[in-house]
């Protein structure tokens, strides 16, 4: 059973602050990773893809990958109480055509 | 918005019952997967059409089945519904096989309540 691991949380950050997100994964032959963020009530919605090992950013995210430890990271810098969501990570499957997630970690941001 | 829509928003039905969930694809898209949320846990994946053929199963029973059509727009089907089947269902489509192109995009989803 591949799986992807995340911690449920909640994680409080004070605004302002970096908030870090990690994720665990046992596909070895994963190539495409993702962070959803999924407001309560609503459909997830893709915040980062990451392919290769090393940092990619976008905005105030930043996304790290490193596939030798199975370890991916979501870093949101200068955290905004609008950031306050669910995180979900996810994986494509190395042999199946389907995305696995993780079961999310609700991050909160405090004023 | 991701141009993923999905219909209804809302359902309730009762046990032993069957329903029809509708989804449409963003444009340009050829693939569909359907994917089943219970509260607090991540999606769980249903199935995968690519191009009108089943492209791709999850561990689901066979009462859970699917249509793609082709203009690419999709239908989820559940019979003998469970109380166990409540849960929010999201359609996501992407433009197929390959790195750069397996990026799945959401629907808003339908709520489904199962008495």
């Amino acid at each position: 059973q591949k799986e992807v691991e995340q911690n449920s949380g909640p994680l409080s950050v004070p605004e302002g602050a970096i908030a870090s997100l990690n994720c665990t994964y046992s596909d070895r032959g994963s190539q495409s990773f993702f962070w959803y963020r999924q407001y309560s009530g609503k459909s997830p919605e893709l915040i980062m893809s990451i392919y290769s090992n090393g940092d990619k950013e976008d905005g105030r995210f930043t996304a790290q990958l490193n596939k030798a430890s199975q370890y991916v990271s979501l870093l949101i810098r200068d955290s905004q109480p609008s950031d306050s969501a669910t995180y979900l990570c996810a994986l494509k499957d190395s042999s199946a055509s389907k995305i696995i997630f993780g079961s999310g970690t609700r991050l909160s941001i405090r004023p | 918005e991701t141009g993923v829509t999905q219909s209804p928003t809302h359902l309730i039905k009762t046990r032993g019952q069957q329903v029809t969930l509708r989804c449409s694809s963003q444009s340009g898209h050829n693939t569909v997967s359907w994917y089943q949320q219970a509260l607090g846990q991540g999606p769980q994946f249903i199935f995968q059409y690519y191009r009108e053929e089943e492209n791709g199963r999850g561990n689901f029973p066979p009462r859970f089945s699917g249509l793609q059509f082709p203009n690419y727009s999709s239908e989820l089907n559940v019979n003998a519904l469970e109380l166990d089947d409540s849960a929010l269902y999201l359609c996501a489509s992407s433009l197929g096989a390959g790195q750069d192109t397996d990026t799945q995009y959401f629907g808003p989803g339908t709520r489904l309540t199962v008495l």
